[in-house]
């Protein structure tokens, strides 16, 4: 199956921890997005990376950071300096990033901060 | 600044209805304008693509439409159905300042049908 893979489905974080949300893809996608959430609002993009080894802030990058170090991984890491971090987050790829290539979601995880 | 918003943010209605959901965007320099439909705690499903030359497309039941100079578009929902139950989402496409395909989000119409 070809497709988006997010993992976990749901996480806890303490006040103070790192957390890193795994996203994967298998379609051969040169660029990788992630969103967050929140109730009532739209998604909103954190960090996109059109080729491996590089990546953009997004509007709201503040408190996360990313990496692509392989064309199908694009993990996200929520850092204590994200203060409101309890949101679900959605990861996105696309054949490239020019605006003709449609943007594929995957499943969410829904992180949530005791 | 771009902004999207969609009207109503909830709707509940009888199965076999008719119904029309809202999205209004503020800067008509879109590249396209896309229609996705959200399952509670899910990902996001495309539904409808539209570029921005292009009044409408059609999948099934669903008709979307585009004017573009207005700022205005309409996802139409046929003889609704208990499974079409969801949250439906509009975005627009920008050039980004990265050169890159953005999106701009509205914030959903929440949809329950009933039988």
């Amino acid at each position: 199956d070809g497709g988006i893979t997010q993992s976990p489905k749901y996480l806890f974080r303490k006040e103070g921890q790192n957390v890193t949300l795994s996203c994967e893809q298998n379609l051969n996608h040169d660029a990788m997005y992630w969103y967050r959430q929140d109730p009532g609002q739209g998604l909103r993009l954190i960090y996109y990376s059109q080729i491996v080894n590089d990546f953009q802030k997004g509007d709201i990058a503040e408190g996360y950071s990313v990496s692509r170090e392989k064309k199908e991984s694009f993990p996200l890491t929520v850092t204590s300096a994200q203060k409101n971090p309890t949101a679900f987050y959605l990861c996105a790829s696309s054949i490239s990033a020019r605006q003709r290539d449609t943007q594929y979601f995957g499943p969410g995880t829904r992180l949530t901060v005791l | 600044k771009q902004e999207v918003t969609q009207i109503p943010a909830a709707l509940s209605v009888p199965e076999g209805e008719n119904l029309v959901l809202n999205c209004s965007f503020t800067d008509s320099a879109i590249y396209n304008l896309q229609w996705f439909r959200q399952d509670p705690g899910k990902g996001l499903t495309s539904l409808l693509l539209i570029q921005s030359s292009q009044r409408e497309q059609t999948s099934g039941r669903l008709n979307a439409s585009l004017d573009k100079s207005s700022g205005r578009s309409t996802l139409y929902i046929a003889a609704s159905q208990p499974g079409d139950s969801a949250t439906y989402l509009c975005a627009v496409s920008l050039l980004g300042s990265g050169g890159y395909n953005k999106l701009i989000f509205g914030a959903g119409t929440r949809l329950a049908v009933h039988p």
